[in-house]
């Protein structure tokens, strides 16, 4: 079946360091990759989605790349900021679309 | 003008009772979801609705009775609550088979004593 791994947490970085959290999926046919975040206290939302292999999803300034040949979507951002401590949730949908499979969550803390 | 709303946000209750969890939507979406968030954050989908008919039924305890009176609206029913039932369950709502990405609500945290 559809499964998505993303790297364990932790992840402690200093303001303006660079960013990558790694997540990689299997599933069959062509699914749709998103990276959800998830603020303190708070529901989960949508960061940034791509729907096609070698589509690029980008939002607040962060990225990632759709990778058919190595079916990953790495999150990066290329400067942290305190405000980016939060869950990060690599997710996918099938193409029938009901059904949304989420990695594990990467929690990122950020220090001033 | 919350987009996915849920009540109440905290539910604190003993043992064996029964509880119900309210979810709204007000974004004209035809399907919605229950998940089950532990406390290490991992999200485990519980159920799904599309135009109010149930099409996702994961192995969930049969203690867990989702209700959805419209399409706006889905309703998460719990009996006989077990300690094991805390958690924070998250509604969300998407268009279904137009867009995948889903709107989540902000949360219910139900903790059983």
């Amino acid at each position: 079946g559809n499964s998505v791994t993303q790297m364990e947490g932790p992840v402690t970085l200093s303001e303006e360091a660079f960013l990558t959290i790694n997540c990689t999926y299997t599933a069959t046919g062509y699914p749709s990759l998103f990276w959800y975040v998830q603020y303190p206290g708070e529901g989960l939302q949508l960061l940034l989605k791509a729907t096609k292999a070698d589509d690029k999803g980008s939002n607040k300034g962060f990225e990632a790349t759709y990778r058919k040949e190595t079916t990953s979507f790495h999150l990066e951002k290329g400067s942290v900021q305190v405000s980016d401590s939060a869950v990060y949730f690599c997710a996918l949908s099938d193409t029938g679309g009901f059904k949304t499979i989420f990695g594990a969550g990467t929690r990122l803390f950020v220090k001033a | 003008d919350t987009a996915v709303s849920q009540t109440p946000k905290y539910l604190v209750t003993q043992m064996g009772n029964d509880k119900s969890i309210k979810c709204e939507q007000n974004l004209g979406h035809d399907t919605m979801y229950w998940y089950k968030q532990d406390s290490k954050k991992f999200l485990k989908i519980m159920f799904s609705y599309n135009n109010k008919e149930l099409i996702i039924n994961e192995t969930v305890p049969n203690r867990f009775s989702p209700k959805s009176p419209d399409k706006a609206h889905l309703n998460l029913h719990i009996n006989s609550l077990e300690l094991g039932d805390s958690a924070v369950y998250f509604c969300a709502s998407s268009h279904g088979r137009t867009s995948y990405e889903q709107y989540f609500g902000p949360g219910t945290r139900l903790t059983v004593t």
